[in-house]
């Protein structure tokens, strides 16, 4: 079974609306990154957000954290055709260094 | 900016041929990593590496080997490629614990 999880598994929404991805996991972390993947393109890291840590931004983007939930939201506000990607969460492991991914929340922001 | 470089972009091989994916690092990264990925399944780990003269196996490593013969590169190699084996190759690159991962722009490998 996977140790992370987004939901919903997609999004469409129109330019200039706010969009917010969900991510569930299952193992004890030290730390949740979010990646985006736009098409052809290899995954690239938005916000790493620590244990200790219950929300991070970075511009548009806000992603929280609540570890005893095991849960974690990354939200887009005023949204643009290029935030058109798919999205993922992936954790660490407190005793290793190995990183596990989603499979990806696909969003799609239209004209 | 960090970079990590994969070689060939693209690859068409034999059923039972061998194939080796490359990829170079310039971001002086102890950890390196090879995922896959499949329509439906994300990101899934086969092999990865804390540093020259290691491999560790991942989530899916069988059919795989993987060789770290430097800091700066980590190769993934196919002995006997199989169909199954079609999919996208990306490699990372990540300085430890806690740490961003980089990848590259992905190897598309197509077994025939």
């Amino acid at each position: 079974s996977q140790l992370a999880e987004e939901n919903p598994w997609a999004l469409s929404v129109h330019e200039g609306e706010s969009v917010t991805v969900n991510c569930s996991y299952k193992t004890s972390i030290t730390a949740l990154q979010w990646y985006r993947q736009k098409s052809g393109e290899g995954p690239a890291q938005l916000i790493l957000i620590r244990s200790n840590e219950r929300e991070k931004r970075n511009g548009r983007l806000r992603a929280t954290l609540d570890t005893s939930s095991q849960s974690s939201s990354l939200s887009i506000t005023a949204t643009r055709c290029e935030d058109t990607a798919v999205y993922f969460c992936a954790t660490d492991a407190r005793n290793n260094n190995r990183i596990f991914f989603g499979d990806g929340t696909q969003l799609v922001v239209k004209p | 900016e960090a970079a990590v470089t994969q070689s060939p972009r693209n690859k068409v091989a034999v059923t039972g041929g061998k194939v080796t994916l490359s990829c170079n690092q310039t971001n002086n990264h102890n950890n390196m990593y090879w995922y896959r990925q499949d329509t439906g399944h994300g990101l899934r780990l086969i092999h990865y590496s804390y540093g020259a003269g290691s491999t560790e196996k991942g989530d899916i490593p069988d059919g795989y080997k993987a060789s770290r013969p430097s800091q700066e590169n980590f190769s993934l190699i196919l002995e006997l490629a199989t169909p199954s084996q079609t999919s996208v190759y990306f490699c990372a690159s990540g300085a430890g614990h806690q740490n961003t991962l980089y990848f590259g722009a992905g190897t598309r490998l197509s077994v025939l």
